[in-house]
């Protein structure tokens, strides 16, 4: 069972470069929702997708922008990249909140 | 007030002895609570869930609500080097469809 998988696992940017976030998971699960996290500041909600054809912006949305391609797929998108988006993203999918999240890996995205 | 608040330790225990993880919410409608681990440089990973009022025990680990004064707590009895990690605390948002979480508790187990 995969879960939720994230690609990449690293990237290096320059600032200024875009770049794609990918999430997938294999849990049939209708929200799906995008995180990041920074020493000292927990997670924080980028955006998320409570079903399919939905997306909603969560706590720190600026920067990005999110594609929910199908049920499976979940996409970050950083347009212009600055360093004060380096940081760890999660993606995470659940079938419902009583249930709680299940994580992807993480991608760890440096802005030089 | 943040809507999910934690100590963010280190908290450090010697292996065998209990540690004892707070976490403070402000919403008062909130009714499920979740306890995530995370080991550095891992994702987080569900650990307990409880829900109302009361008490649950999963192995080595308690999780106990007090709804009357917003805080859940996490147990873990006889704790063991690899319960090293960083324990995030998580609450339903207003609107029930997200996870707000607390900053962390940093917990060290010394042999």
């Amino acid at each position: 069972n995969a879960g939720v998988t994230q690609t990449p696992k690293f990237q290096v940017l320059k600032t200024g470069q875009s770049m794609t976030l990918q999430c997938a998971q294999d849990m049939n699960h209708n929200s799906m929702y995008w995180y990041r996290q920074d020493p000292g500041m927990g997670l924080r909600l980028i955006y998320y997708s409570a079903s399919e054809g939905t997306t909603d912006k969560g706590e720190v949305p600026n920067g990005y922008n999110v594609s929910r391609l199908n049920k499976r797929e979940f996409s970050l998108r950083l347009e212009s990249a600055a360093p004060s988006q380096t940081s760890v993203y999660f993606c995470a999918s659940s079938s419902g909140l009583n249930y709680g999240y299940t994580f992807g890996s993480g991608t760890r995205l440096t802005v030089v | 007030q943040k809507e999910v608040e934690q100590n963010s330790g280190p908290l450090s225990v010697p292996e065998g002895a209990i540690a004892s993880l707070n976490c403070t919410y402000s919403d008062r409608g909130s009714q499920s609570f979740f306890w995530y681990r995370q080991y550095s440089g891992k994702s987080p990973e569900l650990i307990m869930f409880i829900y109302s009022n009361g008490d649950k025990e999963d192995g080595r680990f308690t999780a106990q609500l007090n709804k009357a004064s917003q805080y859940v707590s996490l147990l873990i009895r006889d704790s063991q080097p690899s319960d090293s990690a960083t324990y995030l605390c998580a609450v339903p948002g207003a609107a029930g469809n997200k996870l707000t979480f607390g900053g962390g508790t940093r917990v060290l187990v010394k042999p």
